[in-house]
């Protein structure tokens, strides 16, 4: 069966330090991949989604970066961290793009 | 733009009262439509889906979802509320067009009166 692992849960970073949370799948292959950040009180915004190696789309302008070096790992990358950059970050992926997706356990992310 | 609006943010029920969270989307062709549940500092996990076929669904948790097309809806019942329902409910959906995205509506935060 397919999981998917996300680390860390936890990460307090003070503002202007880099970022880099980390994300993979097993048990399938060349699954689209997504980072999505949950603001507190807030619905899920699509940060980045990927349908294969080395192949980013972004969603929103910001600070951050999003790489995929292998089929099943996808990492979330900032140089450096705003205050506005906290929140809840979550990794999924999907079979396809019209396909429901499964979640990680996020990542809760306190810049300071 | 595809839209998925989740009209109630905040939502209280007494434990084993019955439960209908709304969900409204955009209209579109061939909507494909998702409920996930969502813990505190948790991931989301899949509830249910309707892609085609029998307009209501049956999923986990007794969960169920019936799809009307007439009303762009996807709304979630449960017959019997449990305290352990309390969390927040997310419905999403994404359209067969190359290229679109999952999307997901603002969430309804349950919770359960004993």
């Amino acid at each position: 069966s397919q999981t998917i692992h996300q680390w860390p849960a936890t990460l307090v970073q003070p503002v202007g330090s880099p970022l880099s949370l980390e994300c993979t799948v097993e048990g399938t292959s060349n699954p689209n991949l997504y980072w999505y950040r949950q603001a507190a009180g807030r619905g899920l915004q699509l940060l980045f989604y990927s349908v294969g190696i080395g192949q980013i789309s972004s969603e929103v302008p910001q600070n951050l970066s999003a790489s995929r070096p292998q089929d099943r790992q996808f990492i979330l990358s900032s140089k450096k961290l705003l205050l506005s950059d906290s929140g809840f970050y979550l990794c999924a992926w999907s079979v396809r793009h019209n396909t429901e997706a499964f979640f990680g356990q996020g990542t809760r992310l306190t810049v300071v | 733009a595809q839209s998925v609006t989740q009209p109630d943010i905040h939502i209280t029920v007494s434990e084993g009262a019955s439960l209908e969270l709304r969900c409204n989307y955009s209209y579109g062709a061939t909507p494909y439509l998702f409920w996930y549940v969502q813990s505190p500092g948790q991931g989301l996990q899949l509830l249910l889906k309707y892609f085609s076929g029998d307009t209501l669904v049956q999923g986990i948790k007794g969960f169920e979802a019936e799809f009307k097309r007439s009303q762009s809806s996807f709304n979630l019942r449960k017959p019997s509320v449990h305290w352990s329902d309390a969390a927040e409910y997310f419905c999403a959906v994404v359209y067969n067009n190359a290229g679109n995205m999952l999307t997901f509506g603002g969430g309804t935060r349950l919770m359960v009166k004993p």
